[in-house]
């Protein structure tokens, strides 16, 4: 079936520097697409999403790019902080009324001091 | 605003024990709502859906079920648990922009 992947399971960056975090889909159907931040314990928290019309959307200190030609999603963070620190997931959702999201395995951002 | 109510943050149950998870939503009317199960350091899976009052779709076959007795409530639910059971769980709602999530159930069966 559909799926969403991701290229690295941990990146580690420099305080100050700036992240970029990778994702693959394979439904070239799917119409929107949503970064998410988890902290230990907690439930994903929205950063920023992306519909399938756009290549490009920015955010306070965070960008998101789609590639629909080679299915590509990444996530750009700014001036990395220690409060990054956290596991990023990409999801994809389908054109069907269930809003239905598919989640990737995730990366663990660590940020270094 | 919109806020998502998960209980309880944890849980321990022993195999063969049942089980009930309780996930409200505020603020908002007609969500489709889902739950998802999270295993230790891996990605978030789906396990049911719900568009509407006392329908609930399932995506993958297992030990646990779910009802919608009302357009804000999300029950998931077991009869007997199983230790593969254990994970965390996730609620969350949709009206058709991003998924927003509750905080979380820690499932561990002993």
């Amino acid at each position: 079936g559909e799926s969403v992947g991701l290229h690295l399971p941990t990146l580690s960056v420099q305080e100050g520097d700036n992240s970029i975090i990778n994702c693959a889909y394979s439904n070239s159907a799917s119409d929107y697409f949503i970064w998410y931040k988890q902290e230990s314990g907690k439930g994903p928290q929205f950063i920023i999403d992306i519909r399938s019309n756009m290549d490009k959307r920015q955010g306070q200190r965070v960008t998101v790019l789609l590639n629909k030609t080679v299915k590509h999603l990444s996530l750009q963070i700014a001036a990395t902080q220690p409060g990054d620190s956290a596991v990023y997931f990409c999801a994809e959702r389908g054109m069907d009324s269930s809003y239905k999201l598919i989640f990737g395995s995730g990366t663990r951002l660590l940020v270094r001091p | 605003s919109q806020t998502i109510h998960q209980w309880p943050a944890t849980l321990v149950q022993p195999v063969g024990s049942p089980l009930s998870l309780e996930c409200t939503v505020e603020g908002t009317s007609n969500p489709n709502l889902y739950w998802y199960r999270q295993a230790a350091g891996r990605g978030l899976q789906l396990l049911f859906y719900s568009v509407g009052i006392g329908q609930i779709s399932s995506e993958v076959p297992q030990n646990l079920s779910a009802s919608r007795p009302q357009d804000r409530q999300f029950i998931l639910s077991s009869k007997k648990l199983l230790l593969s059971d254990s994970g965390f769980y996730l609620c969350a709602w949709s009206t058709g922009g991003s998924a927003f999530f509750g905080q979380g159930t820690r499932l561990t069966v002993v």
